[in-house]
């Protein structure tokens, strides 16, 4: 299983907004609503921001929106903080497997 | 409060063996799927494999480049994961994390803080 297509890098002002996209095929982005978008901040663990395409956890803000149109799937930061800066990861279910992008660093300039 | 803490990481030399385990609080852990994933230093992550809750028949999927060497586990009576790593090569030199995982959207949910996992001779 071949990792999702991420954009290695993205950036943006605080207040603006920024979009991350995640290229897949129809084995897995395509075939499913089963897409995940993860925050990683440097020396910590992942943390789920957006399931189910365009799910929020409890507690994640809604600065934070998901969506898909085919096999590519987005990940929209509205309103840009500075905290926001992180890498982010999207994840796609892929039948009996689990398969990640190669992951994009955002930057709040 | 979901926490998972992995332990056991180490400096293995190739073809070693190594157990990491996850000991899991704050849910019902016997109702649980989990999943390992790893991140090699300074790269993504990567999915590792996974493991269905012992109600729904304790089966696991693994990630090609571990299948065969790599063998998850779990005791639902002590609450823990297990990772058992055979054949260690370097390219398995990672943070290795526990999640749980959510069968309803396909993905992992809550991660432990990681342990990290070099192989070097």
């Amino acid at each position: 299983q071949s990792a999702l297509t991420q954009p290695p890098s993205a950036s943006g002002s605080p207040g603006q907004s920024v979009t991350i996209s995640c290229t897949g095929t129809s084995s897995d982005v395509g075939g499913y609503n089963f897409v995940s978008w993860y925050q990683q901040h440097p020396g910590k663990a992942p943390k789920l921001m957006i399931y189910g395409v365009s799910k929020r956890p409890s507690g994640v803000p809604d600065r934070f929106s998901g969506s898909k149109s085919g096999n590519t799937a987005s990940l929209t930061v509205s309103g840009l903080q500075a905290e926001d800066e992180a890498d982010y990861y999207c994840s796609s279910y892929a039948g009996s497997s689990v398969v990640f992008g190669g992951g994009t660093k955002l930057t709040v300039l | 409060e979901v926490q998972l803490v992995e332990s056991g990481g180490d400096l293995v030399k190739p073809g070693g063996s190594l157990r990491l385990s996850c000991a899991a609080s704050g849910f019902t852990f016997s109702d649980a799927w989990m999943t390992w994933v790893r991140q090699a230093p300074g790269k993504g992550l990567e999915w590792v494999g996974r493991i269905k809750s012992t109600r729904h028949g304790g089966t696991t999927d693994y990630a090609a480049p571990v299948k065969g060497r790599f063998t998850i586990s779990r005791d639902d009576s002590k609450n823990t994961l297990y990772l058992q790593m055979n054949s260690l090569k370097t390219e398995d030199t990672a943070v290795y994390y526990c999640a749980t995982y959510d069968s309803g959207s396909g993905s992992p949910t809550s991660w432990g803080q990681g342990t990290l996992v070099t192989v070097s001779s």
